[in-house]
């Protein structure tokens, strides 16, 4: 079946630093790509919908200058928290529009802690 | 936009009993449905899906009925087991490859 990856799994970084989280799609091509972040015991919620060559759609109340969201190639988009702060703490997940099979195919997850 | 209620948030039976899990949306414009169970730490896997022009879809121990026209859809899950134990989220999108709109979640524990 098709294959999402994260890297990394889990970072720590000190506040006011930036973090790029990778997603691939492995054995497949995904012209869009989705990402979510879930704090502990909730649900996900959608940032952004990444699209390959185009520019990032964010959802409402999503800062675009503070989480930057590049598409380059059919199968990668990163996301990078830029000036992280405590409150950034969160499960990162993206997922992957799986094209002919039209289902969406979850990554990982990444953790991230700011301290 | 999109928005998705999902009750309970917290469900516990006993092992061998059904489970039903039940959500709401908003747009009428959303034709797709996934259940999805995640485990703590770990990423949602897709348990069952449904779209609009179906009323009902089951898979062994795992059924999912849609009423369109209320705009609600339910997960059912029979003879349940303590591996069934997680947290269930519902979801709606406008078709099978466009973004989610989640549900709040549903923490099912199965007692043995």
């Amino acid at each position: 079946g098709a294959v999402v990856s994260q890297h990394p799994s889990r970072v720590i970084c000190k506040s006011g630093t930036s973090v790029k989280i990778e997603c691939r799609s492995l054995d497949f091509q995904a012209t869009t790509m989705f990402w979510y972040r879930q704090f502990p015991k909730q649900s996900l919620m959608l940032m952004a919908t990444s699209n390959e060559g185009s520019k990032a759609t964010y959802e409402q109340g999503v800062e675009k200058d503070k989480f930057l969201i590049n598409h380059a190639s059919l199968t990668l988009s990163t996301l990078t928290v830029t000036s992280a702060h405590p409150e950034d703490s969160s499960f990162y997940i993206c997922s992957a529009d799986g094209g002919a099979t039209d289902t969406q195919y979850f990554g990982p997850g990444t953790r991230l802690t700011v301290l | 936009g999109e928005n998705v209620e999902q009750h309970p948030s917290t469900l516990s039976v006993q092992e061998g009993d059904s489970a039903v899990i039940k959500c709401t949306y908003s747009d009428s414009a959303s034709n797709y449905f996934p259940w999805y169970k995640q485990e703590l730490g770990k990423r949602p896997q897709l348990i069952i899906d449904i779209r609009s022009n179906v009323g009902e879809k089951k898979d062994q121990r795992i059924a999912v009925t849609l009423n369109k026209t209320a705009k609600h859809f339910s997960l059912h899950i029979t003879e349940t087991q303590p591996e069934d134990s997680a947290v269930y989220f519902c979801a709606a999108s406008m078709n099978q490859g466009g973004k989610l709109i989640f549900g709040q979640g549903t923490e099912l524990s199965v007692k043995p």
